[in-house]
């Protein structure tokens, strides 16, 4: 099974604050890894697919890159709305796994 | 645009069945293109993926280890719809569940559920 360690755990940040989410594969899963915003009491909503390629409708602030084992997360200059905790998925084989998640708070 | 939603009880006993629905609105549970998965949520155990079922000329199944011995997901063509059943649930199977489609090309899930929170307690 393809463990997938995010970090931090947590952040807080203060709006038009840059934040950078880590997702770290057990092993090279190529660029099958794709990202998700949970926003409280809401399903999942997937932002960012195939490590890089935003999905349809999501602000441009967003953004993926990474290859292998290891991927990033970007949000340029947050808005309030943003807070959420965000979550990396593998696809490369199965068990599909997720991440543990990367909670961000609204300073 | 694609939606699923959910139905099904919030409350199982333990040694119980948990089942849940899944209905489609604007794809097909048929379609060569994508998957059909269930995906649970809960504090201790994060998101787990428990299994999926897809057609290509039949139907295909495929489930986490960790339930094989427990899970039937059924797909439904007339009623365009898929299910869950988990059998002989404990307290640890309470989670949030939910339905998601998976595109076929790039495997991820899009869109969900919206999610069925299920307590087993007797």
């Amino acid at each position: 099974e393809i463990v997938l360690t995010q970090s931090p755990d947590f952040q807080s940040v203060t709006p038009k604050e840059k934040v950078t989410i880590t997702c770290r594969a057990s092993q090279s899963i190529g660029s099958s890894l794709h990202w998700y915003q949970q926003k409280p009491d809401q399903s999942p909503k997937l932002l960012i697919e195939y490590a890089s390629q935003s999905s349809s409708g999501v602000p441009s602030r967003f953004s993926g890159s990474g290859s292998g084992t290891d991927f990033t997360l970007t949000i340029n200059s947050l808005e309030v709305e943003d807070a959420a905790t965000y979550y990396c998925h593998q696809s490369s084989s199965l068990p599909l796994t997720f991440g543990g998640g990367t909670k961000v708070e609204i300073k | 645009q694609v939606q699923l939603q959910q139905s099904g009880p919030g409350l199982v006993k333990p040694s119980q069945t948990l089942s849940l629905t899944c209905v489609i609105s604007g794809d097909s549970v048929s379609s060569n293109s994508v998957g059909w998965n269930w995906i649970r949520q809960s504090p201790s155990r994060g998101l787990e993926w428990l299994g999926r079922t897809y057609y290509r000329s039949k139907w295909n199944y495929d489930y986490a280890e960790s339930v094989k011995s427990r899970i039937t997901i059924n797909p439904d063509r007339a009623k365009n719809q898929f299910s869950l059943q988990l059998n002989s649930v404990t307290p640890e199977d309470t989670a949030v569940y939910y339905c998601a489609r998976e595109d076929w090309k790039y495997h991820w899930f899009d869109p969900w559920g919206q999610g069925t929170l299920v307590t087993v307690s007797s």
